[in-house]
């Protein structure tokens, strides 16, 4: 059974810092891209950052371009979001998401969540 | 960026009955190279996350009831609940997979009438 267990979530303030980490097990976990996801209270979904199956390539929002860092570890089948600079507009609920593979395709049509971790950004 | 576009916000449809939310994007997610639509449906129940419906705009994934359904193509879609349950009660969102970023539409409500 695929498994995505986030933690790392807590209050900080706005400037701060923190590190997600998102612990996967139940697939080959290197050989599925990865992805971030937010939500903010009451608000929809917005994709926050991906990387490829080995970590050499990455994507961001806008929003978080120059402030956030997504890597992964594939010995220890976890993923991580590095979140510096952190503003008021950063609270929400992070998802880890995993990518669908179909047909030798891996597409970004996230088949598997995490349950999530909140961030809150506040003074 | 593509911007995906829902209708209606929310809906109430009466048990049994069909429910039907729309998406749009503001560009085409058809690709030319392999002719599928980038375009993936959710559901999200209250306290849980997203939950994978469908993918290239009409194929389910495994496990979802086939009274769900994805039609379209190009920049409008749809997805259909052919006969409402009460446990289909739940936000419903559409996602472009077809260029980063990727994105989702606003979500739309669904309950029971």
């Amino acid at each position: 059974e695929v498994q995505l267990v986030e933690s790392g979530g807590a209050l900080v303030h706005p400037g701060g810092s923190l590190r997600l980490s998102c612990a996967a097990s139940g697939f080959t976990f290197g050989s599925y891209a990865m992805s971030w996801v937010r939500q903010a209270p009451g608000k929809g979904l917005e994709w926050v950052s991906a990387i490829n199956d080995r970590g050499a390539y990455t994507y961001y929002a806008d929003s978080v371009k120059g402030r956030f860092t997504i890597s992964r570890d594939n010995s220890k089948n976890t993923l991580y979001l590095q979140m510096n600079s952190l503003r008021a507009e950063d609270t929400a609920v992070y998802y880890c998401t995993k990518y669908n593979f179909w047909n030798g395709y891996q597409i970004a049509a996230f088949d598997h969540w995490g349950q999530g971790t909140l961030i809150t950004v506040s003074s | 960026d593509i911007v995906m576009t829902q209708s209606p916000d929310s809906l109430a449809v009466s048990l049994g009955e069909r429910a039907t939310i729309n998406c749009k994007s503001s560009q085409s997610v058809l690709s030319n190279s392999n002719i599928q639509n980038y375009l993936a449906w959710y559901q999200q129940k209250p306290g849980q996350p997203p939950k994978l419906l469908i993918y290239w705009a009409s194929t389910r994934e495994s496990g979802v009831p086939d009274r769900f359904s994805g039609s379209g193509s190009g920049t409008d879609f749809t997805l259909t609940i052919s006969s409402l349950q009460a446990e289909d009660v739940a936000v419903y969102y559409c996602q472009q997979y077809f260029r980063t970023p990727w994105t989702f539409g606003q979500g739309t409500k669904v309950e029971i009438k």
